[in-house]
């Protein structure tokens, strides 16, 4: 399975856009991207899912390069209630759609 | 769209009984469940995977006999923590895979257990 990287925390205020960067070195051909987010004693939320290029939706924007060995999850001007951990999650199809979680950024956000 | 629920959403039990937790797709056919367990301050850990009338597929290091997977149906799931100890004390939650779109797993809320 493609192992992800990303940055143990971040911080951020009000109003800011929020950008997290996560790497997947070892990405197969068929593996789509897909960020969650997770408040506390919560299930993980699904924020967006790309295969490549730019995916916007009415909460955030992925960006993926050309050669997908990573993404940016950008939060636009981001409130309180963004602070959660975000995920990355890489997901291989032949093996039943599995993922595996990564540690997650804890994103803090400050007024 | 897309919404998964489990219960009970907490749990509070004595050494030694079982536990059965219930995940639900409340509006799509699941034809994969998943099954993961987070511990306070972690990320989740996978446990099994659970396909609609077959056996479930576990994790390394994860004991099928304590942790009884049952996926009977297309929109229900169970998991049942057999024999519970104090150190199965946890946060569990599933996922459905959307039938038509592999790739999307929807997360249930979570089911708290605490075995005293």
């Amino acid at each position: 399975l493609a192992k992800t990287t990303q940055p143990i925390s971040m911080d951020s205020y009000e109003g800011q856009e929020v950008n997290i960067t996560c790497s997947h070195n070892n990405i197969a051909t068929n593996d789509y991207i897909t960020w969650y987010q997770q408040f506390p004693s919560q299930g993980p939320r699904f924020i967006i899912q790309g295969y490549k290029t730019k995916v916007t939706n009415e909460v955030a924007s992925l960006f993926i390069p050309a050669d997908r060995k990573s993404s940016t999850l950008s939060l636009p001007r981001v409130s309180l209630s963004d602070t959660a951990v975000y995920y990355c999650l890489v997901g291989e199809d032949n093996q039943g759609g599995k993922l595996i979680f990564g540690q997650g950024t804890e994103l803090s956000v400050k007024p | 769209g897309a919404v998964v629920s489990q219960h009970p959403s907490w749990v509070i039990c004595k050494s030694g009984t079982s536990v059965k937790i219930e995940c639900r797709s409340l509006d799509f056919q699941a034809t994969t469940m998943f099954w993961y367990r987070q511990f306070p301050k972690q990320s989740l850990m996978l446990m099994a995977t659970s396909n609609e009338g077959s056996k479930a597929t576990y994790e390394q290091g994860v004991e099928k006999d304590k942790f009884l997977i049952n996926h009977a149906s297309l929109t229900l799931s169970t998991l049942t923590v057999t024999s519970a100890h104090p150190e199965d004390s946890s946060f569990y939650i599933c996922s459905a895979r959307e039938g038509g779109r592999k790739e999307t797993q929807y997360f249930g809320p979570g089911t708290r257990l605490l075995v005293l």
